[in-house]
């Protein structure tokens, strides 16, 4: 079972519409949630990041962590055609250094 | 800004070759990894090193091995490329103690003949 499961998509969607994107894991060791976002031909970036259970909001950008479901979820507001991209979850355990990524979705927004 | 830099956007590469892909970061990071991203495998740790001339095996270490002389610089080498370490390659720094971000270099499209 791989640590960290993604659904890969690709998901498209038109401008404005809200998106959600979902990761489910098998180590409760894990306290740290990340998104990355990566563009077509870059590196990935960090989005944002939660540490332990709850919901953080970063503009029209929202991450939820359910520990108990051992699931993650991304949502996208008022989607724009530059949120294109591939999303991976990424997690780690509480020393932090070495992360497990999850395969990424594609997301296309459409204009 | 951090900075990570990869010494090649696109690499073509023949069976049998050795290959060198260097990775240089200027925000003095005492973490290293280097990745090999697939389409439906995600990013997989090949290696990792936390300190200089220190090398940690990743996940899929097998066929690579990689030096680190100096603390900026990280390089991966492919000691005999084959045609499955057709790849993307990023490599990522990030400064030691704890949580903290990885920052990606750009990556080299690596293709093996």
């Amino acid at each position: 079972q791989k640590e960290v499961e993604q659904d890969p998509g690709p998901l498209s969607v038109p401008e404005g519409a809200i998106v959600s994107l979902n990761c489910t894991y098998s180590n409760s060791a894990f306290q740290y949630f990340m998104w990355y976002r990566q563009y077509s031909r870059k590196g990935p970036e960090l989005l944002m990041y939660t540490y332990s259970s709850g919901n953080k909001e970063d503009g029209r950008f929202t991450a939820q962590v359910d520990k108990s479901s051992k699931y993650i979820s991304l949502f996208i507001r008022d989607s724009q055609p530059s949120d294109s991209a591939t999303y991976l979850c990424a997690l780690a355990s509480n020393t932090g250094n070495q992360f497990y990524f999850g395969t990424g979705t594609s997301l296309t927004v459409i204009p | 800004d951090v900075k990570v830099t990869q010494s090649s956007r696109y690499l073509v590469k023949r069976t049998g070759e050795k290959v060198f892909l260097e990775c240089v970061q200027d925000m003095d990071h005492e973490n290293m990894f280097w990745y090999r991203q697939d389409p439906g495998l995600g990013l997989r740790l090949i290696y990792f090193s936390y300190d200089v001339k220190m090398k940690e095996k990743g996940d899929i270490p097998e066929g690579y091995s990689v030096s680190r002389e100096k603390k900026e610089r990280f390089s991966l080498i492919l000691e005999s490329a084959s045609t499955n370490q057709t790849s993307m390659y990023l490599c990522a720094s990030q400064e030691l103690g704890g949580y903290n971000e990885q920052f990606f270099g750009p990556g080299t499209r690596l293709t093996v003949l």
